[in-house]
């Protein structure tokens, strides 16, 4: 079975301080990692991805995240905080098993602050 | 470029009734998913659809349904709504060539709020 940690419910950071929002996974052989992001009423909106190679990704926004398979974690990164990036995030992996295995599970999502 | 559209944006139905929600997924795209998200977590998965079939489905009941039409939207049904069942009801469609990069990125609706009383 798949599984995604996001160990902090809320994270709270002063606009221009650089920011961490943490992830770590298990899924059965090589994962492929997403970050999505969540305004209020709104959908998800794809940030990054992790599927092969370099290990430290860039996304939308500024924002980047570092896969680190020893520790099994994903983590989102981003060296200067805007208040607009004040959001729900949340990790998701999928099983990187030859594509039989679809489905996206998410960690229950991280609600960062971002304070002016 | 239109993205995912769903509707309704909200409903409100009562226990025991049937709900059918609907999706149109990005230009380009083959493959819808959908996803339950209770209030304060993340989105579950329900089923994925590719060429007019279910795919894949996740630990719902047989109450959860769904369907795609050729023209690639689909529609997911609820029978015997539960109070349980309120949520945000999100629809994520990929195109479905496995192996292809284009197919990892799921792009989500911004969906429907659905209430049970």
């Amino acid at each position: 079975a798949q599984s995604v940690a996001q160990p902090e419910d809320q994270v709270n950071v002063a606009e221009g301080n650089p920011l961490t929002v943490k992830c770590t996974y298990s899924v059965s052989g090589n994962p492929y990692l997403f970050w999505y992001v969540q305004y209020p009423n709104r959908g998800l909106q794809f940030l990054l991805k992790y599927i092969t190679g370099d290990n430290l990704v860039k996304g939308s926004y500024g924002f980047e995240a570092e896969f680190n398979k020893s520790q099994t974690s994903f983590h989102l990164k981003k060296p200067s905080a805007l208040v607009s990036d004040s959001a729900l995030y949340f990790c998701a992996v999928r099983p990187n098993s030859g594509g039989s295995n679809y489905k996206l599970t998410f960690g229950k999502g991280t609600l960062l602050t971002v304070n002016p | 470029d239109a993205g995912v559209t769903q509707s309704p944006t909200h409903l409100i139905k009562t226990r025991g009734q049937q709900v059918t929600l609907r999706c149109s997924p990005k230009s380009g795209h083959d493959t819808v998913s959908w996803y339950q998200q209770a209030l304060g977590q993340g989105p579950q998965f329900i089923f994925q659809y590719y060429e007019e079939e279910e795919r894949q489905r996740g630990n719902f009941p047989d109450r959860f349904s769904g369907h795609q039409f050729p023209n690639y939207s689909s529609e997911l049904n609820v029978n015997a709504l539960l109070l349980g069942d309120s949520a945000l009801y999100l629809c994520a469609s990929s195109s479905g060539q496995g192996g292809l990069p284009a197919s990892y990125e799921q792009y989500f609706g911004p969906g429907t709020r659905l209430t049970v009383t």
